[in-house]
């Protein structure tokens, strides 16, 4: 079975630009959840997608946004770029949930640098 | 505990050496508490998901123990080989968040 996939897997970027990065889960995974994982940090959640609706926000600004198509692919945008959005960013997909008791798959993560 | 705390940063020890990481988390409100492993230039892997107080789960040489009580999980590695070496994160979800992450534990095992 094909694991999560992530599209870019680099990305440089200038200041203002506005970006999009990609996710296909596993198949048959209705759950798709965003992570931004800077230096020094834990993994930050951005927001998770079920069945094509956005289930769960974390405490990031308006620029972020995400959604889910009907083969639960996701896409994610930042809008705006900053210095501080260079990141690694970090899809996971689940059955059912963010992580109540469903396992989470993670992808090989997008690197963006903000020039 | 409002966050999810692991200790130590980091950790260096020789092949053949067992060794413990600790997690806290919040304990009001528990769902889950998760442990992956990530290796360099790989994705985090899940090692496991526990729920239950006293839980205790095993695979291969890797352990975790789950006390929901006061918000700890014990990971324990018997006999650590080199390829164990890699970050090591726990994740817990409570009351109506969402998945939280520690930073991890850095462990690293020489030959």
């Amino acid at each position: 079975k094909a694991g999560v996939t992530q599209t870019p897997r680099y990305l440089i970027k200038t200041r203002g630009q506005q970006v999009t990065l990609s996710c296909s889960p596993i198949s048959g995974h209705r759950s798709v959840s965003w992570y931004q994982q800077t230096p020094g940090q834990g993994l930050q959640f951005l927001f998770e997608y079920f069945s094509e609706t956005q289930r769960n926000k974390g405490n990031f600004p308006g620029r972020f946004s995400g959604r889910q198509f009907s083969n639960s692919r996701s896409e994610m945008n930042v809008s705006t770029l900053e210095l501080g959005d260079s990141a690694l960013y970090l899809c996971a997909s689940s059955w059912e949930t963010s992580g109540y008791t469903d396992t989470q798959y993670f992808g090989p993560g997008t690197r963006l640098t903000v020039l | 505990i409002l966050n999810v705390e692991q200790s130590p940063q980091s950790l260096h020890v020789q092949e053949g050496d067992s060794t413990n990481f600790t997690c806290s988390f919040p304990s009001s409100n528990f769902y889950a508490l998760h442990w992956y492993r990530w290796e360099t230039a790989k994705s985090p892997e899940a090692l496991f998901v526990m729920t239950l107080n006293g839980d205790e789960k095993k695979k291969g040489r890797i352990s975790a123990t789950l006390n929901t009580k006061e918000g700890y999980s014990y990971l324990y590695i018997k006999g650590s080989q080199p390829e164990d070496s890699a970050t090591y994160l726990c994740a817990s979800i409570s009351g109506y968040s969402t998945l939280t992450f520690g930073k991890g534990t850095m462990l690293l095992v020489s030959p």
